[in-house]
């Protein structure tokens, strides 16, 4: 099975700053990985798709890098609407990272 | 509108059975590969199943394997998931995802899951 590893769990930040979070797949997924937005008591929100590729409404404030193993999602200035909890997903066989929560600091 | 809205949660004893329903609006349903995820209160996602656009193909995470069935009806352009033997460990929110993951006689191009309901939840305990 493949394991995808977030870090860190939990990030502390101030509206403007620019924030990444890393995930790390046990094996190559090539670019089959996403990103999602959950925010308490809703749905996940598609963010980002083929690891880099920015899904159709979203802020390009949000964008993605990386392949094979190691895959970013950056935040380039942060927003009030984006605290909130963030998942990677290897949509190959569709595990889950175990999230990042983006706290007000 | 582009819609999945589950429905069956509630309270159930360990070893029950419980039948989810998820139904789809605003696309063509049966196109679409289809997903249930479930999350555990405070805890993270959790890939449950997922069953392709004509049923011949299913699969079952680890942890549900042999308990769970996951089905649709592309007539009623609907999801299901029937839950059997459940387990404490099985109370969560249980979510249907609508897979982008389209196929050709050559193979399939993987895709995200874009479009998810609201989730439905489900409490395991005597």
């Amino acid at each position: 099975d493949i394991q995808m590893t977030q870090s860190p769990s939990t990030l502390s930040a101030s509206v403007g700053d620019r924030v990444t979070i890393t995930c790390r797949a046990s094996q190559s997924i090539s670019s089959w990985l996403a990103w999602y937005q959950q925010k308490p008591g809703k749905a996940p929100k598609l963010l980002i798709y083929k690891a880099s590729s920015l899904e159709s409404g979203v802020p390009s404030r949000f964008s993605g890098s990386g392949s094979g193993t190691e895959f970013t999602l950056t935040i380039s200035s942060l927003q009030p609407d984006d605290f909130a909890t963030y998942y990677c997903q290897q949509y190959n066989t569709w595990t889950f990272g175990q999230g990042t929560k983006v706290e007000i600091k | 509108e582009v819609q999945l809205v589950e429905s069956g949660g509630g309270l159930v004893q360990p070893g029950g059975s419980l039948r989810l329903s998820c139904a789809a609006s605003g696309f063509t349903f049966s196109n679409y590969w289809m997903h249930w995820v479930r999350q555990a209160p405070g805890k993270g996602l959790v890939w449950v199943s997922r069953i392709n656009t004509d049923e011949s193909s299913t699969t079952y995470a680890d942890s549900v394997k042999g308990r769970f069935t996951i089905s649709r009806d592309n007539a009623k352009n609907a999801l299901y998931l029937q839950m059997d033997s459940l387990r404490a460990e099985d109370t969560a929110v249980y979510y249907c995802a609508r897979d982008v993951t389209y196929c050709l006689s050559t193979g399939c191009q993987r895709g995200p899951f874009d479009i998810w309901g609201q989730g439905t939840m489900v409490t395991v305990s005597s």
